[in-house]
């Protein structure tokens, strides 16, 4: 069964101060990674897809990367605005899209 | 171009009811999923279709059916309601399967 584990829970930054977060997958046939990034009464919104081990995207001050076994999302000098739960979700052979329970990130300015 | 439409936004039931859940795609997204999502369980994977068929199934009891449209508009509809259904239910549309998936704000259902 495909599983997903995110750490940490919580998450608390200081305006400026850079951090990751972790996402370990079990998955049979990895078919994408997505990173989704959830405000409070909102849906997900979609930040990023990685398929293979050693990809790489950037968004702004958000950058995915991708192992066999975890991917990180690594944020550099957060603002207020990132404060967010993010989900990471993986599609495998199943083809059902399985989620992570989040990371909930606030930053204090 | 419009995003995911789910309606309604809330909604409050009570317990043995049966409810009816909408969803529209974005423009020209033939692939429709559900998700149920809770504070203990997270996102939880409930059908996907595509093309009116359904492609996919969760874990989810027969109470929780779907279906799909020409139009790629969905439905969801949970039968005899119980407590533990109250949650936030999600739609998410892709171009097809496999594709990013794109979601609503979702439908807020409360069982009293």
């Amino acid at each position: 069964e495909d599983q997903v584990t995110q750490s940490p829970e919580a998450l608390r930054l200081q305006e400026g101060e850079s951090s990751s977060l972790n996402c370990s997958y079990t998955v049979s046939g990895l078919r994408g990674l997505f990173w989704y990034r959830q405000d409070p009464g909102k849906g997900p919104e979609f930040l990023f897809t990685l398929y293979s081990a050693g990809e790489e995207k950037e968004k702004e001050r958000l950058k995915a990367t991708l192992t066999k076994k975890e991917s990180f999302l690594h944020i550099t000098a957060p603002k207020p605005e990132d404060s967010a739960t993010y989900l990471c979700a993986v599609l495998g052979g199943a083809e059902k899209l399985v989620f992570g329970k989040g990371t909930k990130l606030t930053v204090n300015p | 171009k419009a995003g995911v439409t789910q309606t309604p936004r809330y909604l409050i039931k009570t317990r043995g009811q049966q409810v009816t859940l909408s969803c529209s795609p974005i423009s020209g997204h033939r692939s429709v999923s559900w998700y149920q999502q809770t504070p203990g369980q997270g996102l939880q994977f409930l059908f996907e279709y595509f093309s009116e068929t359904q492609r996919n199934k969760g874990n989810f009891p027969g109470r929780f059916s779907g279906r799909q449209f020409s139009n790629s508009r969905s439905e969801m509809n949970v039968s005899t309601l119980e407590l533990g259904d109250s949650a936030l239910y999600l739609c998410a549309s892709s171009l097809w399967e496999g594709q990013p998936q794109h979601f609503g704000d979702g439908t807020r259902l409360s069982i009293l």
